[in-house]
Parts: C-alpha cells; sequence; structure tokens
C-alpha cells in the first residue's frame, strides 16, 4: 500500500499568478482534506472532498478551489496569488468523512514572490 | 468562533513523562485528536478520543473530558526521537459539513 504523494515538492511563483498542486490519496481512501501551514503554526483546514464534492470548507476565500477525482488524485488550485499565501501546503486522505485518522503527504512548499 | 489553546513548549528529560494539555471552544465537537510532527515532516496520527476518557496506545495515552472541553496527550518514557511538534485537533460536524481544526502545536524537546 503507497502513502500519500504530493507534487511538486517546492514551487516559487510570483503575485498574481496562479497554482495548481497536486495530491495522490491512498487507495481505497474517498476522502481527501487539503491544509496550509505556515511556519512554525498549526494545519489551517481549507476543504475536504469526498467522493469528488467538497464536503466542508474553513475560512479560506473563493480563490482556493479544489478538485477531487475517481482515481484517487486530487487539486488544489489558488488563483491570484498573494505574498501570505506562502506555506506549505499539506494534503491527508481518510476512509470516510470523519475518520480517526488522517494519512498525510509530505506536502508542498509554495513561496510567492 | 472556533478556537484550541495548547503550550508552545514543553521541555523534558529522556526517560520521564510528559503532559500536553489542549482546551477548545467549538460547536459541533465530534472528537479530539492528537498529531506528531517532526521538523521537515508530514503530521502523524497519534491518537483520537470522542468519548470521555483515557485511550493507551503503547507509551502514549489521550485523555478526554468533552464536559470540561478539555484533553491531553500522556508521553511516557520519553525518548530523543519523540522530540517534534504536537497538535491538538478537534473534528467538527455540522449538517452535512466537516471540518477538522488544528492547534497551534507544542514544541517538545526532550533532553539526555
Amino acid at each position: 500500500e503507497t502513502g500519500v504523494t504530493q507534487s511538486p515538492t517546492h514551487l516559487i511563483k510570483t503575485r498574481g499568478q496562479q497554482v495548481t498542486l497536486r495530491c495522490s490519496s491512498q487507495s481505497g481512501h474517498n476522502t481527501v482534506s487539503w491544509y496550509q501551514q505556515a511556519l512554525g503554526q498549526g494545519p489551517q483546514f481549507i476543504f475536504q472532498y469526498y467522493r469528488e464534492e467538497e464536503n466542508g470548507r474553513g475560512n479560506f476565500p473563493p480563490r482556493f478551489s479544489g478538485l477531487q477525482f475517481p482515481n484517487y488524485s486530487s487539486e488544489l488550485n489558488v488563483n491570484a496569488l498573494e505574498l501570505d499565501d506562502s506555506a506549505l501546503y499539506l494534503c491527508a486522505s481518510a476512509l470516510a468523512i470523519v475518520d480517526n485518522e488522517q494519512f498525510f503527504g509530505p506536502g508542498t512548499r509554495l513561496t510567492v514572490l | 468562533g472556533q478556537s484550541l489553546e495548547q503550550p508552545s513548549e514543553v521541555t523534558a528529560v529522556e526517560g520521564a513523562i510528559v503532559q500536553i494539555n489542549c482546551t477548545y471552544q467549538t460547536s459541533g465537537f465530534y472528537g479530539l485528536s492528537w498529531y506528531q510532527q517532526h521538523d521537515g515532516g508530514a503530521p502523524t496520527f497519534l491518537s483520537y478520543n470522542a468519548l470521555d476518557g483515557l485511550e493507551e496506545t503503547g507509551r502514549f495515552s489521550s485523555f478526554l473530558s468533552r464536559s470540561d472541553s478539555y484533553g491531553y496527550l500522556l508521553l511516557q518514557e520519553l525518548q530523543m526521537k519523540d522530540s517534534a511538534s504536537y497538535f491538538c485537533a478537534v473534528s467538527l460536524r455540522g449538517d452535512s459539513s466537516y471540518k477538522l481544526i488544528f492547534g497551534s502545536g507544542t514544541r517538545l524537546l526532550v533532553r539526555p
């Protein structure tokens, strides 16, 4: 059983650009959540997808959007990048919507200049 | 709003016991989880409590009191490799939505 993977590992963008981050969940995991983690802080919940539909959302603006695909992969899209979007972006997969354990990927480090 | 509080730093000696507390103010509480994160690594799941009481998993135990909106993580027989950040996280369930809200983390330093 492979773990959760994310790509790319690192990314540098400029303000105003758009970015797409990718995640591959563990096989059989129907739920994926995305988090933003600033340095020295806890992960902040962006949203969760269950069977390709958004199932919950944190306090993030609409320029943060996502997609989940039937093959257990997902995307996080961020439009009109701002400097404050610089952070580690983590995805986590789980078997069910409310599951005891979430399996995190290694993250994508996004730097916005 | 939703809020979680945990100490920012804890220092302990190898072989000792340490307790990391977490208090929360939330609506739609479903359960309390604990995650460990080493520097540069991904968070990894440690434990979960949905009901009051103590859950034990090896050297780690977690406790929840729903009436007090309080929980803690207990680490026994501390090892150097336990030096990491520890996050409590509350699961919130709405009518048809779900959120997992993390605290800001407790940095544990284990000294020889």
